[in-house]
């Protein structure tokens, strides 16, 4: 089965600056990759995603790159705000029935003002 | 605001209780989902509902007893939980469970098993 790793396990950084959160996955196949933000008390919100057929998709502040030849993908978040503070979960789906989302461990992002 | 609805936000239940939990949505969406989450972990898928019927359980023991009604509601009948069930209860829809549907999860239930 599908295997995703996350890194890193917590990250802080001021605000304005960068924030990038990476992942890996283990299965060739997957083929659809969301990004979560989950706040204190809440459930995942789906920020972003992308599809294996793309390299880069942006939204606003926030961009997602992949890379299947090394079955990596990436979270960029630029000019971060104390807003932006929450836990990140990255997920691989591979093709077929049942859509399961294989989730990653999480990323405490804290933005310090 | 979350478009997915999930009642009760908090229970409290002794082991030999009896309770169920319910989750809405109207998006159209006919796929539905209920995952566990641990604190600090990610979500863990337990049963997948396409087009009303049950499609996937993950091997989830029979003490969780998924129902959907029609295709806005879902629920998940609890009886006999030991306290290492105590977790949040998340549900999830998207428009259909095949072809990598993006999920949208609702704030979810926090249960806790005395």
């Amino acid at each position: 089965g599908e295997n995703v790793e996350q890194h890193p396990s917590t990250l802080s950084v001021q605000e304005g600056d960068s924030a990038v959160i990476k992942c890996t996955y283990s299965d060739s196949a997957s083929n659809y990759f969301p990004w979560y933000k989950q706040e204190l008390g809440k459930g995942p919100q789906l920020i972003i995603d992308i599809r294996s057929n793309v390299g880069e998709k942006k939204d606003q502040r926030i961009a997602v790159t992949l890379n299947k030849t090394a079955k990596h993908f990436s979270l960029h978040i630029t000019e971060t705000q104390p807003e932006d503070s929450a836990v990140y979960f990255c997920a691989a789906s591979p093709p077929g029935g049942g859509n399961k989302l294989t989730f990653g461990t999480g990323t405490q992002l804290k933005v310090e003002l | 605001d979350t478009e997915v609805t999930q009642t009760p936000k908090h229970l409290v239940m002794g082991m030999t209780n009896k309770k169920s939990l319910k989750c809405e949505q109207h998006m159209g969406h006919r796929a539905m989902y209920w995952y566990k989450q641990k604190a600090k972990k990610p979500p863990e898928l337990m049963f997948v509902y396409s087009y009303e019927k049950l499609s996937i359980n993950e091997s989830v023991p029979s003490r969780f007893s998924p129902e959907c009604p029609n295709s806005s509601l879902l629920n998940l009948h609890l009886h006999a939980l030991q306290p290492e069930d105590s977790a949040l209860y998340l549900c999830a829809s998207s428009p259909r469970a095949q072809g990598n549907q993006p999920q949208h999860f609702g704030d979810g239930t926090r249960l806790s098993i005395l």
